[in-house]
């Protein structure tokens, strides 16, 4: 119940193409939803983050598509580029837990030149 | 600028050995938190504090203990390291509030490898 579930653990996209990564959880309780992003040598950082009252959020080319009756969210990268290569992490929490976050297992992304 | 910094980037120990990490956070937070990455598996939470002499125990918190003297410091303990202990392992803290959407900030990480 308090597992996130990510797809696929590893990409690989052209520069210019679209890179999407998929999460699943399970426990409805779960009211925000954030995405971070980890370069080789650096801790991971937010990118970006969702509320279930909302479909989608866009912030440049990031995007998040949220769908509450499946209980799926997704990240979509739109014109990836080579220096969007990383490892993106999907989360998920809910106000009460303390601040900690359940996240997915990661997804390492590589976009060729 | 928000600052995790975790004492070593890399460290090698041998089997049996009692090994200190060390986290300091310069933003006055409640929370912090020691994770361990390793690949396919994600981040996977070792233990967690919210204040001062404060712990909870996470996911994974066998071989482990942990020591929260001041608020800006949080030291994972490694009571006698094993090679299954080797690992990238991150400290975060954030603040505590009622509220969900408060942002975890990682250092940079420790690749602990254990002979």
């Amino acid at each position: 119940q308090q597992q996130v579930k990510q797809s696929p653990q590893s990409l690989i996209v052209q520069k210019g193409g679209i890179s999407i990564i998929n999460c699943a959880y399970e426990n409805t309780a779960f009211d925000y939803f954030p995405w971070y992003q980890q370069f080789p040598g650096k801790g991971p950082a937010l990118l970006i983050a969702i509320r279930p009252d909302v479909s989608e959020k866009k912030e440049g080319r990031f995007t998040i598509s949220f769908n509450k009756s499946a209980k799926q969210f997704s990240l979509h990268i739109m014109d990836s580029q080579p220096g969007d290569s990383a490892t993106y992490f999907c989360a998920a929490t809910f106000s009460g837990n303390t601040g900690k976050l359940i996240f997915g297992q990661g997804t390492t992304l590589q976009v060729k030149p | 600028d928000v600052k995790v910094t975790q004492s070593s980037r890399y460290l090698v120990k041998r089997t049996g050995e009692k090994v200190f990490l060390e986290c300091v956070q310069d933003m006055d937070h409640e929370n912090m938190f020691w994770y361990r990455q390793d690949p396919g598996l994600g981040l996977r939470l070792i233990y967690f504090s919210y204040d001062v002499k404060m712990k909870e125990k996470g996911d994974i918190p066998e071989g482990y203990s942990v020591s929260r003297e001041k608020k800006e410091r949080f030291s994972l303990i490694l009571e006698s390291a094993s090679t299954n202990q080797t690992s990238m392992y991150l400290c975060a803290s954030s603040l505590l509030t009622e509220y969900s959407n408060q942002p975890q900030h990682f250092g940079d990480g420790t690749r602990l490898s254990i002979l």
